[in-house]
């Protein structure tokens, strides 16, 4: 049951240069989408987040791109950092009005940032 | 800055013993939540706590795990009998209020069951 997928288990790319990372989900009922990086041994950071009647946040060098349409969001990181090096996951949330507010992650990518 | 925590960083257990995870989440928060991430998977929702009681659970859930505030600060989750499948990173995340606010996660329990 995979609802939210990060179809690139990897990405590399040169410091200062734009990091695009990629999700996809498949229930049209998610309204919340956040972005969270995780390093190894440790929990998931919190990024950035969108609500579904937005299809743009920023926040410095990070901003979130959401295609209801297309059920597809992006995170966009420029210029890239060898310290933003780590796993990203794309997680959404079913239903924010509930008292669950739980959310559904995707596998993961794993962003390389070269010097 | 706030943060949830979580104890111990690694337990290693037998198969078939009891284990209790605990956490303090960030002091101010109503939601809780534990997730877990079997090594080279993704994080999973394990279950869900709002006003002192279960709001929602997944199907990995079942009767061997349970959960507790016991008191104030402390959210504890408890496996009856470990089994080797039991073995994976656990977080624990609580969030402040309702709405679209991000949960924030401790930095997670290995539990290894042999």
């Amino acid at each position: 049951d995979q609802q939210v997928k990060q179809n690139s288990p990897s990405l590399s790319v040169q410091e200062g240069r734009i990091s695009i990372l990629n999700c996809d989900y498949t229930n049209s009922m998610f309204d919340y989408f956040l972005w969270y990086k995780k390093y190894p041994a440790e929990g998931p950071t919190f990024l950035i987040s969108i609500s579904s009647i937005k299809d743009k946040n920023e926040d410095g060098r990070f901003t979130v791109f959401l295609n209801k349409s297309a059920k597809h969001l992006s995170l966009h990181i420029v210029p890239s950092q060898p310290g933003d090096s780590a796993v990203y996951f794309c997680a959404a949330s079913p239903d924010t009005t509930s008292n669950t507010g739980k959310l559904i992650f995707g596998q993961g990518t794993t962003l390389q940032v070269k010097p | 800055e706030p943060e949830v925590t979580q104890t111990p960083s690694h337990q290693v257990t037998q198969m078939g013993q009891e284990v209790i995870l605990r956490c303090v989440p960030i002091s101010n928060h109503l939601y809780f939540y534990w997730y877990r991430q079997i090594l080279g998977q993704k994080v999973e929702f394990l279950v869900s706590f709002y006003n002192n009681e279960i709001s929602e659970k997944s199907e990995i859930f079942d009767d061997q795990f349970s959960v507790e505030r016991p008191d104030g600060s402390n959210f504890t989750l408890k496996i009856r009998s470990t089994k080797l499948e039991d073995s994976a990173m656990y977080f624990c995340a609580s969030r402040a209020r309702k709405g679209n606010t991000e949960a924030f996660f401790g930095q997670g329990t290995r539990l290894t069951v042999v």
